[in-house]
């Protein structure tokens, strides 16, 4: 597509609950980010992929957050038993590899809120 | 990874050039510069990159001196549609690994008309 997609746009979930956030990113882009956004602060890195290989899985801030890139193109982040401190805008990027001048493109991102 | 700091926030008026300046005294031989700007509701998208000198492209400009430990983004005859938040990361060259670059809290840029 002509930019990166993500979905649900909102989501509002009860404190417990699983959820699944999508991103598509451009098409043939190889590299993948997953950041966390919370009100006022800047994006933080939570996952990287190249491919379908997830190189970095650093920034999850739990072994609640899981995500996948399984055919190294659409990627899931998965979020189990929601707490209300995961509530954030959850944004995606993709980025050509090996191309040193170009920057990442971001998606609209999804907004979490948990209650 | 070489940590930014920025203005927390800059007020303009239309018709203003502005320039943000971000220190980044650790940066690393290999390190690019890159700036974003974020408006409400959307993700960053990507302004400018560089890695010495000046880089100038139909929206900005980057000043990067010598020794690289500080750049100015700068912004020719804002209009209220420039309002955002401008960020500053220092890390390698996106798409060749820099997958953890920090974003930090950047620069909430206000223009007023």
């Amino acid at each position: 597509g002509a930019g990166v997609s993500q979905s649900p746009r909102y989501k509002v979930a009860k404190r417990g609950q699983d959820v699944a956030l999508r991103c598509d990113p451009i098409s043939g882009h190889v590299s993948l980010f997953w950041y966390q956004q919370a009100l006022g602060q800047g994006p933080e890195f939570l996952t990287y992929f190249q491919n379908e290989a997830q190189l970095d899985k650093s920034g999850l801030p739990s072994d609640r957050f899981f995500a996948e890139r399984p055919e190294g193109s659409v990627s899931t982040l998965k979020i189990q038993r929601t707490q209300q401190e995961d509530s954030a805008v959850y944004l995606c990027a993709s980025s050509q590899s090996g191309q040193g001048n170009y920057g990442y493109t971001f998606g609209s991102g999804t907004r979490l809120t948990v209650v | 990874l070489a940590k930014t700091t920025q203005p927390i926030s800059m007020d303009s008026y239309e018709g203003q050039e502005v320039n943000i300046t971000c220190s980044h005294n650790n940066i690393a031989t290999n390190d690019y510069i890159t700036w974003y700007q974020q408006f409400p509701s959307q993700g960053p998208r990507f302004i400018i990159q560089g890695y010495k000198t000046k880089v100038t492209n139909e929206v900005a400009s980057l000043f990067i001196p010598a020794d690289r430990k500080s750049s100015t983004l700068s912004l020719p005859r804002v209009s209220l549609s420039d309002t955002a938040v401008y960020y500053c990361l220092v890390g390698d060259p996106p798409g060749t690994g820099g997958f953890k670059t920090i974003f930090g809290a950047g620069t909430r840029l206000f223009v007023k008309a």
